[in-house]
């Protein structure tokens, strides 16, 4: 069973600063998630990778497959960005789920 | 963008009874649905793989009689939680993935039982 951990479980930073959300995991994946989950609980996915690294308006997510390890970055960080950011795993051609992390719960203030 | 909905987005209902979640691709054919459940300040687990057509496959302490899946059609999969106890208040969530894509959520469903 693939074990994913992120860091920091939570993180608060001032409007305009650069932040960085870690994922690791255990075991050989076929691609990776991230997903923004807001308060009410709905879930937007982000990112989707295998390889190297995508961006996305502000933000950007990268990946290590041989460290099996990625990053999502935001930068220019706004209060609209204040969410839980979720890493999730799938491993083979993707017809079974994914295994999610823990979730990192950031707090950007104004 | 491939959009999911779910209904109802919260059910609030007494112990004993039975509520039955939808989860509906809007815009594309689902191969394969899957349903996830997260208590709260917990990850989210898979509880179960459904495939249009076929009985779904539950992950190990999900107990399938009690979690009735129906994936009818390749847009709509159905969750039922049979007589539904306090300990299955949690938020359920569906995926739905078509051939060689990513999963697409839904925006969640809030059980509360009495």
């Amino acid at each position: 069973k693939n074990e994913v951990e992120q860091s920091p479980q939570n993180l608060t930073a001032q409007e305009g600063e650069f932040i960085t959300i870690n994922c690791s995991y255990s075991v050989g994946i076929s691609a990776l998630h991230w997903l923004q989950q807001h308060p009410g609980g709905g879930i937007v996915s982000l990112f989707m990778l295998s390889s190297g690294k995508k961006k996305h308006g502000r933000l950007i997510a990268t990946i290590n497959i041989q460290e099996k390890h990625s990053s999502l970055h935001i930068t220019a960080s706004h209060p609209r960005d204040s969410a839980v950011y979720i890493c999730a795993v799938m491993e083979g051609g993707g017809a079974d789920g994914l295994t999610f992390g823990k979730g990192t719960h950031l707090i950007i203030q104004p | 963008g491939a959009v999911v909905s779910q209904h109802p987005s919260r059910v609030i209902c007494k112990s004993g009874t039975s509520v039955k979640i939808e989860c509906r691709s809007l815009d594309f054919q689902a191969t394969t649905m899957f349903w996830y459940r997260q208590f709260p300040k917990q990850s989210l687990m898979l509880m179960a793989t459904s495939n249009e057509g076929s009985k779904a496959t539950y992950e190990q302490g999900v107990e399938k009689d009690k979690f009735l899946i129906n994936h009818a059609s390749l847009t709509l999969s159905t969750l039922t939680v049979t007589s539904a106890h306090p300990e299955d208040s949690s938020f359920y969530i569906c995926s739905a993935r078509k051939q060689g894509s990513s999963q697409y959520f839904g925006p969640g469903t809030r059980l509360t039982v009495l």
